[in-house]
């Protein structure tokens, strides 16, 4: 079975510009999430997909942060414009909402720095 | 609002080690917690999910505890290897989501 895929691995940008990443969860896992992880730092959450629908984005920078999840399967979140402080790691994870087993499984990460 | 702490924050043992990982939180309405490894520049793994009806979880040489009551919850590691160097991470879930410790950066010693 594969397992949670994001592109790309690493990005390198200049301050001001956008920048997007892709995620593709585990086949059949209907929720999804986007994370940030800073350097020694445990992920935080940005976002949080029931299927299409976003249901926890309070802690997303609506000013800059955007994201959608089409179709209930595929993920992208954007950045624009990306600024110094957004240098971290995003990652991507899925989980089948069942009650009582709510495992999460990581994509690798996209690394993003930001010049 | 839910505090997740890991304690210690980094820990070095010899090999063949058996080692007691912790992590805490504030918050006993817990829906389950989830244990994870983290390599450097990779993604985390999943390790362990305690359900809070459970007290614990194994698999392989890893045992998780956990109790609601006092917020705690342990990762047991028996006869600890190099390759079990990693940063572990425990992961509370309340009703919607996930809260992350800041991690405990283990390296084992050959």
């Amino acid at each position: 079975e594969a397992g949670v895929v994001q592109s790309p691995r690493y990005k390198i940008i200049e301050k001001k510009q956008p920048v997007a990443f892709w995620c593709n969860p585990i086949s059949g896992h209907n929720t999804l999430y986007w994370y940030r992880q800073n350097l020694g730092q445990g992920p935080e959450l940005l976002i949080r997909y029931e299927n299409e629908e976003a249901v926890d984005d309070s802690q997303l920078p609506k000013d800059r942060f955007s994201a959608e999840r089409l179709k209930g399967v595929d993920s992208t979140l954007k950045i624009q414009p990306a600024e110094l402080g957004d240098s971290a790691v995003y990652l991507c994870a899925s989980s089948l909402e069942v009650q009582g087993n709510n495992e999460q499984f990581f994509g690798p990460g996209t690394r993003l720095t930001v010049l | 609002k839910q505090e997740v702490t890991q304690i210690p924050a980094a820990l070095s043992v010899p090999e063949g080690e058996n080692l007691v990982l912790n992590c805490s939180f504030t918050d006993s309405a817990i829906y389950n917690l989830q244990w994870f490894r983290q390599d450097p520049g990779k993604g985390l793994t999943s390790l362990l999910l305690i359900q809070s009806s459970q007290r614990e979880q194994t698999s392989g040489r890893l045992n998780a505890s956990l109790d609601k009551s006092s917020g705690r919850s342990t990762l047991y590691i028996a006869a600890s290897q190099p390759g079990d160097s990693a940063t572990y991470l425990c992961a509370v879930k309340g009703t919607y989501k996930y809260i992350f410790g800041t991690g405990t950066r283990l390296k084992v010693l050959a």
